[in-house]
């Protein structure tokens, strides 16, 4: 079985631009999460979606935002990057029946410059 | 910011030596999971626990839910050179479903 894909794996993007990034769940996963990842505060929860519907939600600004599509496939965007968006962005699913177990991509990494 | 203590940051060690961590909180937690991430991947689950007092194995590995609900260790038996990588304790609390994850243990086994 595939694992959990993200596209792309690296990206780098200037002060105020905008930003898409992909995940494609384990095949039967229906619940897809988001964390950012530095070196400062670590792995930290963006997100979380179900039936395309968001469940769960991070403290992060409304700057980030995601959905969840039919086939469970997800992306999160980020609007007027900053410096400090700068990080690893991973995409993590599960089954229904184990929430907590989480599968996740190799992520991927943005530079804002 | 993060909830879990997760102690020691970074660890060398002897090639067949065995190691423990561990993570500890404040707050109760539901469940505890270990990850190991090694660089330019994302964490790989090792081991996830769900009842006080749980201990399971996965190989080399184990991990205990702590009776408290507010800890977990992670004990690694006979390291190998491939153990090398970051560790990650992680938990969702009682009252909340997002997750939160320690800050990483570092370890370096030297052959």
């Amino acid at each position: 079985k595939a694992g959990v894909t993200q596209t792309p794996r690296y990206l780098i993007k200037t002060r105020g631009q905008q930003v898409t990034l992909s995940c494609s769940p384990i095949s039967g996963h229906r619940s897809v999460s988001w964390y950012q990842q530095t070196p400062g505060q670590g792995l930290q929860f963006l997100f979380e979606y179900f039936s395309e519907t968001q469940r769960n939600k991070g403290n992060f600004p409304g700057r980030f935002s995601g959905r969840q599509f039919s086939n469970s496939r997800s992306e999160m965007n980020v609007s007027t990057l900053e410096l400090g968006d700068s990080a690893l962005y991973l995409c993590a699913s599960s089954l229904i029946g184990s929430p907590y177990e989480q599968y996740f991509g190799p992520g991927t990494r943005l530079t804002v410059t | 910011g993060q909830q879990l203590n997760q102690s020691p940051q970074s660890m060398f060690i002897q090639e067949g030596e065995d190691v423990s961590m561990n993570c500890t909180s404040s707050s109760i937690f539901n469940t505890w999971l270990w990850y190991k991430q090694d660089p330019g991947e994302g964490p790989v689950l090792l081991i996830a626990l769900y009842k006080a007092g749980e201990l399971t194995s996965n190989g080399r590995l184990t991990a205990q839910f702590g009776i408290t609900r507010k800890d977990s260790f992670l004990n690694i038996s006979a390291s190998i050179p491939s153990d090398v990588g970051i560790y990650f304790c992680a938990g969702n609390l009682y009252n909340n479903n997002d997750m939160r994850f320690g800050a990483g243990t570092r370890l370096t086994v030297k052959p």
